[in-house]
């Protein structure tokens, strides 16, 4: 089965460039988590989606991320414009409802920004 | 409010060493889960283990084992003869409720061959 995908695996911009990271979650998950992760502050959420609709996007740093979800098996995270301490990995992530709480999270691979 | 706590930034073992990476949590849910992660240096995360707050049974899969001690808000992870293999970073997360997962800041382990 495929993992969560997601695209670009690497990218290199410049200050002041819109960059748009792209996920594809497992197919069936209803819930999907953008993280960004950086060496000074570990792993944070950024926002979440239950069923394409944000629930909670208290993470996202400022107006210059936005992040949508068009359908189930789409969803995307906009930088506009970029900075320089945008430069992190983001990670993409998906889950399906089990017992309770506690879904398990699954990640994808990764997309490494760098902004210079 | 939930809190991850792993106060092993780093640890460096010699192969075929024991070694236990420590995870304390802070929260008030009365039901809550736990979950180990590991991140190679290929830098994706994986999914190792989850476990609730009503079972502190140990677990146990091959070399790894898991000790949940609710007394002590802790959740230690313990690798038995360690391998070069199991170097990776290894994060403790945390969620509490509505599907917010709060993650640990990360053990960075070094098994040295």
């Amino acid at each position: 089965d495929a993992g969560v995908i997601q695209s670009p695996r690497h990218e290199v911009t410049e200050m002041g460039q819109e960059v748009t990271l792209r996920c594809k979650p497992i197919s069936g998950h209803n819930s999907l988590f953008w993280y960004r992760q950086t060496m000074m502050r570990g792993l944070e959420l950024l926002i979440y989606f239950n069923n394409n609709v944000p629930i909670d996007d208290s993470g996202m740093p400022e107006d210059r991320f936005s992040a949508k979800m068009p359908n189930a098996s789409f969803s995307t995270l906009k930088i506009q414009p970029s900075e320089p301490r945008d430069s992190a990995v983001y990670f993409c992530a998906s889950s399906f409802p089990q017992t309770g709480l506690g879904n398990t999270i699954y990640f994808g691979e990764g997309s490494w920004l760098t902004v210079v | 409010a939930q809190k991850v706590t792993q106060a092993q930034t780093e640890i460096s073992v010699v192969e075929k060493e024991d070694v236990t990476l420590d995870c304390v949590y802070e929260t008030r849910d009365t039901t809550y889960y736990l979950f180990w992660y590991k991140q190679p240096p290929s830098g994706e995360l994986v999914f190792l283990i989850r476990r609730n707050s009503f079972d502190e049974q140990n677990e146990i899969s091959g070399r790894y084992s898991w000790n949940f001690q609710k007394s002590t808000s802790s959740f230690n992870f313990t690798i038995t003869a360690s391998q070069v293999v199991d170097s990776a970073v290894y994060f403790c997360a945390l969620n509490g409720g509505y599907q917010k997962v709060t993650f640990g800041i990360g053990t960075k382990l070094q098994v040295i061959p």
